[in-house]
């Protein structure tokens, strides 16, 4: 069986700064790619990046980036320089090979952008 | 579609009746996915389509529920004798393949039973 975990129920951040939201994960399964799903009070889940096993170098995608630990079993996600309208549920998730890939999500951590 | 359209959009069901929600996934989209997200959670795997075939539907909470996607296109998540431990956000995902690529999701329908 798979498990995200995610420590963090909430994290605050200042406008412009960076700030590391943690993930750790567990599986059996050599064959395994990790997202992070932002999710605003709309509703709607948004796609942010997405790490394979099998990448040698850590995904970026614009101000994200994942910082991505194999041997910790870690898949942290980065936000550099943060905007208010980065305020929102963040998901980190993983899905394995076979079975429709399907992801198996964390509890979440909520970002607070302050001024 | 420009994306996954779900409806309705919020959905109010006395105890006991039954609920269809639908999900429009993106045009082409090959495997589609049901997530049950009760508040303050993350999203929970109920079944997954590919095509019409309903490869996975081992994380269906009880013989209530029932998904269906006849044309391979359209989904439709149905619950029978609602309980109010069924109240949540219902979303839909689609994807283009069947391999590790990223789903797109729509905004959820949520149930409040009453």
């Amino acid at each position: 069986a798979q498990k995200i975990t995610q420590t963090q129920p909430g994290m605050f951040v200042q406008e412009k700064e960076a700030v590391t939201l943690d993930c750790t994960y567990d599986t059996s399964d050599p064959s395994y790619g990790l997202f992070w799903y932002k999710q605003p009070s709309s509703g709607e889940m948004i796609f942010l990046i997405y790490q394979g096993s099998y990448d040698q170098q850590n995904a970026t995608e614009g101000r994200y980036s994942l910082n991505f630990q194999k041997a910790r079993k870690s898949a942290n996600l980065v936000i550099s320089a943060s905007q208010l309208g980065d305020s929102a549920m963040y998901f980190c998730a993983m899905s394995v090979t076979g079975g429709g890939n399907k992801l198996t999500f964390g509890t979440g951590t909520q970002l607070k952008v302050e001024l | 579609g420009a994306g996954v359209s779900q409806s309705p959009r919020y959905k109010v069901a006395k105890r006991g009746q039954d609920v269809a929600l639908r999900c429009d996934p993106i045009s082409g989209h090959v495997s589609l996915f049901w997530y049950q997200q009760a508040l303050g959670q993350g999203p929970e795997f109920l079944t997954y389509f590919q095509n019409e075939a309903q490869l996975d539907k081992s994380g269906l909470p009880s013989d209530r529920f029932f998904a269906e996607r006849p044309e391979g296109s359209v989904s439709t998540l149905k619950i029978q004798r609602t309980q109010q431990e069924d109240s949540a956000v219902y979303l839909c995902a689609s994807r283009q393949g069947s391999t590790n690529e990223k789903l797109f999701f729509g905004s959820g329908t949520q149930l409040s039973v009453l």
